[in-house]
């Protein structure tokens, strides 16, 4: 099994319609991220949360929403999706005190 | 504004010669330096990194040069091999309060042809 396990891996949803995007680690890390990737735009840093109780805004996180659910476990809502949110979503993990993030394989989304 | 940057959008190159990947930054405070590489339909997986503290940082066939004083660093990839071929992030952090949290440039597509 993967390590960072991100579902649904592909989405097509209507615009106005909420969605959600699930994490799940078994790295037993504190840290957990999700980042979006547009093409020719990089990596760009949704929300974040070293742990359970905590909770951190990215650069773009207008039009999403979180939730820890446990350690092992970071969703991502998209409360009224729009064609904008059409993009590639990583979640990733890391230890705390390092830099090296491991990253899930990816959901494409796509807003219609 | 972009404080990592790769300017080069795409990057071509014959195997068995070297790839050099270039990024730059703007942020005199970030202290450390990564490199990551992306396979189609893959999550991104880290490479190399690089501490400001030195200027050079060599694992196998990738090495990475930091230039602090330009604020520029480069991957280079030696002998470049087809399965290199990938998209390249370059990725700074300034370590605000220990989080650890990299800003990533917008990547370089790196083809190598047989």
């Amino acid at each position: 099994d993967a390590d960072v396990t991100q579902t649904p891996r592909n989405r097509i949803t209507k615009t106005g319609k909420r969605i959600m995007l699930e994490c799940s680690q078994t790295k037993g890390h504190d840290r957990m991220y999700w980042y979006r990737q547009d093409p020719g735009l990089g990596l760009r840093l949704i929300y974040y949360s070293f742990d359970v109780k905590d909770i951190n805004k990215g650069e773009i996180s207008d039009g999403y929403s979180v939730s820890r659910q446990a350690q092992a476990k970071f969703s991502l809502s998209l409360e009224s999706a729009i064609p904008n949110q059409t993009a590639l979503y990583f979640c990733a993990t890391s230890d705390a005190g390092t830099f090296s993030y491991t990253f899930g394989s990816g959901t494409r989304l796509t807003v219609v | 504004d972009q404080q990592v940057k790769q300017n080069s959008p795409s990057l071509s190159v014959q195997e068995g010669r070297i790839s050099i990947l270039n990024c730059d930054y703007t942020n005199s405070m970030f202290d450390y330096f990564l490199w990551y590489k992306k396979y189609p339909a893959e999550g991104p997986t880290f490479l190399i990194s690089i501490s400001s503290i030195k200027d050079k940082n060599e694992d196998g066939r990738f090495t990475v040069f930091l230039n602090k004083s330009a604020k520029h660093l480069s991957l280079h990839i030696v002998p470049s091999q087809p399965g290199d071929s990938a998209v390249y992030f370059c990725a700074a952090s300034d370590f605000p309060g220990g989080s650890y949290i990299p800003t990533f440039g917008r990547g370089t597509s790196l083809i190598v042809h047989p």
